[in-house]
């Protein structure tokens, strides 16, 4: 897991309140993904930003949750009224820029934040 | 996407290796084989990718049949480390979006 910074690592909030994850890409890399992997299940995509764009957010849930990634500063991953049941681990990756045919365009992942809502 | 079809769970005696297959048979001609792995309680670690030619890094290799149709991702000496969940995704990097999308994996036990 070469470099992608993810924090907090762990984050407790009772129900109603918000989250807030922060996602620093590697040095280079101006795409990020997040994933969220609920208790014993797979990793699940949520959703796909460049700098000041979203490009596929066909995994977020249409409420509470949303993403950014501002043209200075980390992504952010934002989940507003918590539920019980957004507790999770949240993954966040980056790559470079998608070049068609390039043997590069890996996707390295950061270590997580766990999500406990109580 | 295409989609992939792995065994859900495979046991690997430590020190030999581990060969862990994965169909894609309606694999297209643009899209990557890649293969990462999950330790419990971590984030996915990216192993090997390949397009069309057999791959090796200091990880592991991978193995593509001609059709491109399965491949088999091998770890030469597996040690009780590589326990994990194995991934074999297939990815195209064309049109708006690289992402992965991650099916069930193949659990490796790996048993001294």
């Amino acid at each position: 897991n070469a470099g992608v910074m993810q924090n907090p690592r762990h984050l407790v909030r009772r129900r109603g309140q918000e989250a807030r994850l922060r996602c620093s890409p590697m040095k280079g890399h101006s795409h990020v993904y997040w994933y969220r992997q609920l208790p014993e299940e797979g990793l699940k995509f949520m959703v796909y930003l460049q700098k000041e764009n979203i490009i596929d957010e066909s995994g977020m849930p249409k409420e509470r949750f949303s993403a950014e990634f501002p043209k200075e500063g980390p992504s952010i991953l934002r989940i507003q009224q918590v539920v019980r049941g957004d507790s999770a681990a949240y993954f966040c990756a980056s790559s470079p820029p998608l070049r068609t045919g390039v043997s590069g365009n890996t996707i390295y992942f950061g270590e997580g934040s766990w999500l406990t809502v109580v | 996407d295409a989609k992939t079809t792995q065994p859900t769970s495979m046991d690997c005696a430590e020190g030999r290796a581990a060969n862990l297959p994965c169909n894609h048979s309606t694999i297209s001609g643009n899209e990557y084989v890649y293969w990462y792995r999950q330790i419990h309680s971590q984030g996915p670690q990216y192993i090997i990718h390949g397009l069309k030619n057999n791959e090796t890094n200091e990880m592991a290799s991978l193995i593509i049949t001609e059709d491109r149709k399965s491949s088999t991702l091998i770890l030469p000496h597996a040690t009780l480390r590589d326990t994990a969940v194995y991934y074999c995704i297939v990815r195209a990097l064309s049109g708006n979006t690289g992402k992965l999308i991650f099916g069930q994996g193949t659990t490796l036990q790996v048993k001294p």
